[in-house]
Formats: structure tokens, C-alpha cells, sequence
């Protein structure tokens, strides 16, 4: 089975925090990606990585950035923290179907 | 980037099929088409994926038209833990960053 985890199921940060939030998956797929769902809006694409190293941005890249140094890692991180990015925030990898992590709950206060 | 359209929420007794239908009337060529199931608190869960005509698996069936500008996915005897969010996903899984868009699913409600 394919396995997608997630740092933590829950976070809570102060605004203006540098916040990481890592994945990691063991089918080594090589695409990965982070979304953000908030209630009404569904799922919205942040960012996206094809291969190590590589990385495209995705409809709502603005206050985020990404990091991917090995295959099987895809990190998502806020530079400053700030209270509209209070969301539940998904990763997910793929070779064909997408697999997705459980999930970090992330509220900034 | 195929667009899809489903409806925003459905209600369904336990034992009824329920049959939920996707509009990707732009869909193109490489397009296949992906269903998800999602539970609150939850990742999504690839339920099932199809080209065209009919698939099926252990959880439920995908039909597609010859036009492939629709698709629906069907559950037969549905139970109180199939209600969830079930989202469509068109796009090319062999182009990562043309399989990215979902829509805004529907919220099945299953009532005892």
C-alpha cells in the first residue's frame, strides 16, 4: 500500500512564525504536491514537484515556498506565518492517482 | 485545465445505488477521469479511474459515454459510512501538472 504521512496532524503557530511542514511517501513517486482546503473552496494547488530539486507553483503559491532535496520528501513552508493560512493542508504524491496524507490542521493565532 | 462540474449535495437512503454525475464537457484527449472519496478530518481516497465506457471495482463503477464529456460514479448499496465528500478529477496523469484541478464535490449524505 502506498503511504503518504504527514508531520503532524495538528499545529498551532503564532503569527509571523516560520512554519515547516514536511511529507513523505514510500512508493518513490516522483511527483508530489501540497494543497489547502478550506471550507467552500475545496481543494486549491499551492505547489507542485516533478522530480528532486524541481518545483512549479500552483494557483496559490503567494506566502509559500517548497522544498524537495530527496525524492521522498516534499516540504511546504510558510516564511511568516499569518492568520488567513489557518487551514487543513494536504500533500499528496502521484505516479498516475494521487495518494494523500492524512492531513495537518494548522490554525495561526 | 478540464473543468468539472458535480452536484453541490445529494441524500441517499442505506441499500440505495447512488449514482453521482460529472460534467468535463472540455475534456481532452489524454484526460482520464478520477473519483475521490474524502471523510471530514481526512485525506482524500482514490476510489476509482476510467478512459472510457464502464469500470469497475471492489467499491463501485465508473461510467463514461462515448463523448467522455460526462462520467458517473455509482455505489451500490450505499451504507451510513459511505457518506462523505466525493470529488471528480480530470486530467492527464501522465503530465503532473495537468491533473491538479478538483471541483467542488459532492457531499453524499447516506440517512438510516
Amino acid at each position: 500500500d502506498v503511504k503518504v504521512t504527514q508531520s503532524s496532524r495538528y499545529l498551532v503557530k503564532r503569527t509571523g512564525e516560520k512554519v515547516f511542514l514536511e511529507c513523505v511517501q514510500d512508493m518513490d513517486h516522483e511527483n508530489m504536491f501540497w494543497y489547502r482546503q478550506d471550507p467552500g473552496l475545496g481543494l486549491r494547488l499551492i505547489y507542485f514537484s516533478y522530480d528532486v530539486k524541481m518545483k512549479e507553483k500552483g494557483d496559490i503559491p503567494e506566502g509559500y515556498s517548497v522544498s524537495r532535496e530527496k525524492k521522498e520528501r516534499f516540504s511546504l513552508i510558510l516564511e511568516s506565518a499569518s492568520t488567513n493560512q489557518t487551514s487543513m493542508y494536504l500533500c499528496a504524491s502521484s505516479f498516475d492517482t494521487q495518494y494523500f496524507g492524512p492531513g495537518t490542521r494548522l490554525t495561526v493565532l | 485545465l478540464a473543468k468539472t462540474t458535480q452536484p453541490i449535495s445529494m441524500d441517499s437512503y442505506e441499500g440505495q445505488e447512488v449514482n453521482i454525475t460529472c460534467s468535463h464537457n472540455n475534456i481532452a484527449t489524454n484526460d482520464y477521469i478520477t473519483w475521490y472519496q474524502q471523510f471530514p478530518s481526512q485525506g482524500p481516497r482514490f476510489i476509482i479511474q476510467g478512459y472510457k465506457t464502464k469500470v469497475t471495482n471492489e467499491v463501485a463503477s465508473l461510467f463514461i459515454p462515448a463523448d467522455r464529456k460526462s462520467s458517473t460514479l455509482s455505489l451500490p448499496r450505499v451504507s451510513l459510512s459511505d457518506t462523505a465528500v466525493y470529488y471528480c478529477l480530470v486530467g492527464d496523469h501522465n503530465n503532473a501538472g495537468n491533473m491538479l484541478t478538483f471541483g467542488g464535490g459532492t457531499r453524499l449524505m447516506v440517512k438510516p
